[in-house]
Formats: structure tokens, sequence, C-alpha cells
């Protein structure tokens, strides 16, 4: 299976500042067609994950423009360029290029 | 608006079946695959495979092979996860979503707790 890893696990942030989450996977998640097969979720406390970005880089309907995705082949970051109170919680990576369909390990956002 | 809703919560026996279910509403059904990840308490995702509602085509996770079974039933926009053989370490949250194109898991469930124990 394919491995994917984030880093850091746990991401303490002050509000307004930035953060970023690191995304290594063990295989390409570059296809023939161009795109890179991954995701970023958020999973905030007691809810459902919700999509942030998919093919690498592309924003999910509704997501603030503060969000950001950007890497291809096996190094993908995920950007927020001003961390506010409602960003807390776990974020996820998931490749889906490779069957079976792998995610990172989580990183946990809370603010200082 | 797109919704899926997923069936209650369900608490089995080792070796027991578990079905869940996944209604959805506010698009065509027949037109996104469905997948189904599960979350093990206090864990990560675990994708376990994904269901094409048009020709009931599946692809599952080797690790849940011969276990689990998805299925669909178009006249009613609904998806079903089959998980037999349960064991205590298959106690988790089993999510359904859907893929609206080229597996962007656009819109979650609202999770189904299986619990398994003796």
């Amino acid at each position: 299976d394919v491995v994917v890893s984030q880093s850091p696990l746990s991401l303490p942030v002050t509000p307004g500042e930035p953060a970023s989450i690191s995304c290594r996977s063990s295989q390409s998640l570059l296809y023939s067609n161009g795109y890179n097969y991954l995701n970023w979720f958020l999973q905030r406390p007691g809810q459902s994950p919700q999509l942030l970005i998919y093919l690498g880089s592309t924003r999910a309907s509704g997501v603030p423009d503060r969000f950001s995705g950007s890497g291809s082949g096996t190094d993908f970051t995920l950007k927020i360029s001003r961390v506010e109170a409602e960003d807390v919680g776990v974020y996820y990576c998931m490749q889906a290029l490779h069957i079976p369909y792998t995610f990172g390990q989580g990183t946990k956002l809370e603010i200082k | 608006q797109v919704q899926l809703v997923q069936s209650g919560a369900e608490v089995k026996k080792p070796g027991a079946s578990v079905r869940v279910s996944c209604t959805t509403s506010g698009y065509t059904f027949t037109q996104y695959y469905i997948y189904w990840v599960r979350q093990a308490p206090g864990q990560g995702l675990q994708w376990m495979g994904w269901i094409n509602p048009n020709s009931g085509d599946t692809k599952y996770a080797q690790k849940f092979q011969g276990r689990v079974a998805l299925a669909r039933d178009t006249s009613i926009s609904t998806a079903y996860m089959d998980l037999s053989g349960l064991r205590p370490d298959d106690t988790a949250i089993y999510y359904c979503i859907r893929d609206l194109a080229g597996r962007t898991l656009d819109i979650w469930g609202q999770g189904t707790m299986v619990t398994v124990s003796s």
C-alpha cells in the first residue's frame, strides 16, 4: 500500500498567523492526465471530515481562500494564510490514485 | 441541498454481520460514485471501497475483501455497506461519501457508529 506521511502531527498556532502542513507519499500521485490525486480534509471535533482541497490544489466549493494546496508527485503542502479559531481540528491528506486509497495520520491544529 | 443520511448506531456480537444504509438526496444518485471510509475510535481514516450506483460495479480494499459488500437501490437513492464476520477491531464510525468526480470526496454522511462487543 502507498504510505502517506504528514508532518507535523501537532500544530499549535496563534490566531492570525500562518500555518503549513506537509504530506508526503511513497509513490507519485501524478497521473498521466496531469492531475495529482491528492485531497485535503478537515475534521472538526465531533464532526464528519469535510473536503478542503482536491486534485492537489483546487479549493472545494465554499472553502475560504486562506486555504491553499500545492505540490506535485510525492510532496504536497496545505497552507493557511491566517489561522482563525474555526480552523481547529485534525487535517488529513488522502491519496486517491493507488488502490487502496490511503490517508495520512492526521495533523491536529490547535489555537495557542 | 445535497445530503447523505446514514442509518443509526449498531451494537453487534463478534461474528455477526451489519448493514449500514446511506440515503442520498439533492442530486441524481446514479451520476456519482459512493465511497465508504471508516474511523476507529480516536484513530485515523481507512478507505474500504466504492460503488458505481449506475452500474453496480464495486471496488474493495484488499483488507476487507470477502467480508464487505457494497450495494445500492436506485429506486430509493440509497447505498448500503454490509460487513460480515465482525470482530472487536471493526468497532468504528462508518462514513459514506459522494465522489463528485475525479475522486473528489465532496459530501460526507454523518457517520454510523458500529460497536462490536460480546
